[in-house]
């Protein structure tokens, strides 16, 4: 089982909210990402790191900013929510070429 | 086009039926391949995970790689209703970022 946790599972809140889902892996691996998805539509990354003070834009824009300044942890903060940010944010790591663990995820409403 | 194709379905079965669910892909340096599980409303789940041509048994579960004709696909024998979910196939090369296909809807009917 993956050591990947993800809070808050579930988020309600208004436009114009900063929000910051938190993202943690104890399995010490150095790459981190986040996929924004859908229902029923397919995974878009939208941020990675491949390590401390490591992170990069991923292939689908997003206003969301991401840090990583502990190995463990890789928050993505939204600065001022709005209704079309309304998603699922998958977190997931992985260790070189081994294979990639995804967290529970966290469905984000912005009303 | 897409570096990764799979069909989105949805593919709807009965109980019992062998499923085979497939991604085809054109970037011949891809490495390794994987095939996970979504349940609704969950993160995806690691199901297989192989990094050469073969195929590779885990249970009711066989995954398959051609390199050759760059595919590769997923046999579920004895399918269960508990199978029904979103079947995602991704791949990759080096430490470079995973490429996901667009996931298959299945539908186990009791």
């Amino acid at each position: 089982e993956a050591d990947i946790y993800q809070t808050p599972r579930y988020l309600v809140i208004g436009t114009g909210k900063k929000i910051t889902l938190e993202c943690s892996q104890t399995m010490g691996h150095d790459k981190m990402y986040w996929y924004q998805q859908d229902p029923g539509m397919e995974l878009h990354l939208i941020h990675y790191s491949y390590g401390v003070n490591s992170t990069e834009k991923g292939d689908l824009s997003s206003e969301s900013t991401v840090s990583r300044i502990r190995t463990e942890h890789f928050p993505l903060t939204l600065e001022s929510a709005r209704p079309s940010h309304t998603s699922q944010y998958l977190c997931a790591s992985r260790k070189e070429q081994e294979t990639q663990y995804f967290g529970p995820g966290t469905r984000l409403l912005v009303l | 086009q897409k570096e990764v194709e799979q069909d989105p379905g949805p593919l709807s079965v009965p109980e019992g039926a062998i499923v085979s669910l497939n991604c085809t892909y054109s970037n011949s340096a891809f490495q390794y391949f994987m095939w996970y599980r979504q349940y609704s409303r969950k993160g995806p789940e690691l199901l297989m995970y192989t990094y050469s041509s073969g195929n590779k048994e885990d249970g009711r579960f066989t995954a398959q790689v051609d390199k050759s004709s760059k595919y590769i696909s997923l046999f579920i024998r004895d399918s269960q209703p508990s199978d029904s979910a979103t079947y995602l196939c991704a791949m990759g090369r080096g430490a470079q970022k995973l490429v996901f296909g667009q996931g298959t809807r299945l539908t186990i009917n009791p």
